[in-house]
């Protein structure tokens, strides 16, 4: 049975970076994506980025330049930082395992989902 | 703002048959897929490749799709399925996960 568990402060201060780390038991981590999640306070999903697990990163374009996601497989970890936090950055966030497939109705293209969640961690920027 | 565009709430009585809705241009050409997500809990998958139900998930809850938007449909609504529901798939511009806005099931 997979599970992913977040770790990392809970509590950051504006304008610092914000580092959370996610590990894995039941997997072991090859050939898949690993992503981050949040939803701040009264808001829903936001989709932050995922890594291969050889170490290649997508992330959101609306946060790339703040955003960084790696993967630590001797440790069977995968670890996220956020620079230059605010307010807006407060959330819960999720570190999840992404299933990737290959197809599609009219043409096929490669597509992703999440099949299996951490609980998630509280994180509020507040000085 | 969403690519993917979701009725803010939806609600039903008991036994009733619930519909939650997710537009999108890109729903036009690529699957998508259904999270549900409780108070204090983690989103939990309900729905891929837009109509297939994953082990465990059940059979009252279907999806379906005509032209742009996704439909998750549950059939006899229990009150245990009030929730938040989100639909996510890729975006025209090549963003491979992106979600809709959420939509918050009441059973009345």
């Amino acid at each position: 049975q997979v599970q992913l568990q977040e770790s990392g402060p809970g509590v950051v201060k504006p304008s610092e970076t914000l580092s959370l780390t996610c590990s894995v038991s039941g997997d072991s981590m090859n050939s898949r994506y690993w992503t981050w999640i949040r939803r701040p306070p009264g808001k829903g999903l936001e989709w932050i980025g995922f890594v291969y697990y050889s170490g290649s990163p997508y992330y959101n374009p609306t946060l790339q330049s703040r955003v960084s996601i790696s993967v630590d497989r001797g440790k069977k970890q995968f670890s996220l930082r956020l620079s230059s936090v605010t307010a807006a950055d407060t959330a819960v966030y999720y570190c999840a395992r992404v299933e990737e497939g290959y197809g599609g109705h009219s043409q096929y293209y490669y597509y992703y989902y999440v099949d299996v969640w951490g609980k998630g961690t509280t994180v509020t920027v507040s000085s | 703002s969403y690519g993917l565009t979701q009725p803010p709430s939806v609600s039903v009585s008991p036994g009733q048959t619930a519909r939650v809705t997710c537009s999108g241009d890109v729903l036009g050409s690529q699957y998508g897929f259904w999270y549900q997500q409780k108070p204090g809990q983690a989103p939990v998958l309900v729905m891929f490749k837009t109509i297939e139900r994953p082990s465990g998930i059940p059979e009252r809850f279907s999806g379906s799709s005509s032209g742009t938007t996704v439909t998750l449909t549950i059939n006899g609504v229990q009150a245990e399925d009030e929730a938040d529901y989100y639909c996510q798939s890729g975006d025209t511009s090549g963003t491979p996960v992106v979600f809709g806005g959420g939509t918050k099931l009441t059973v009345l």
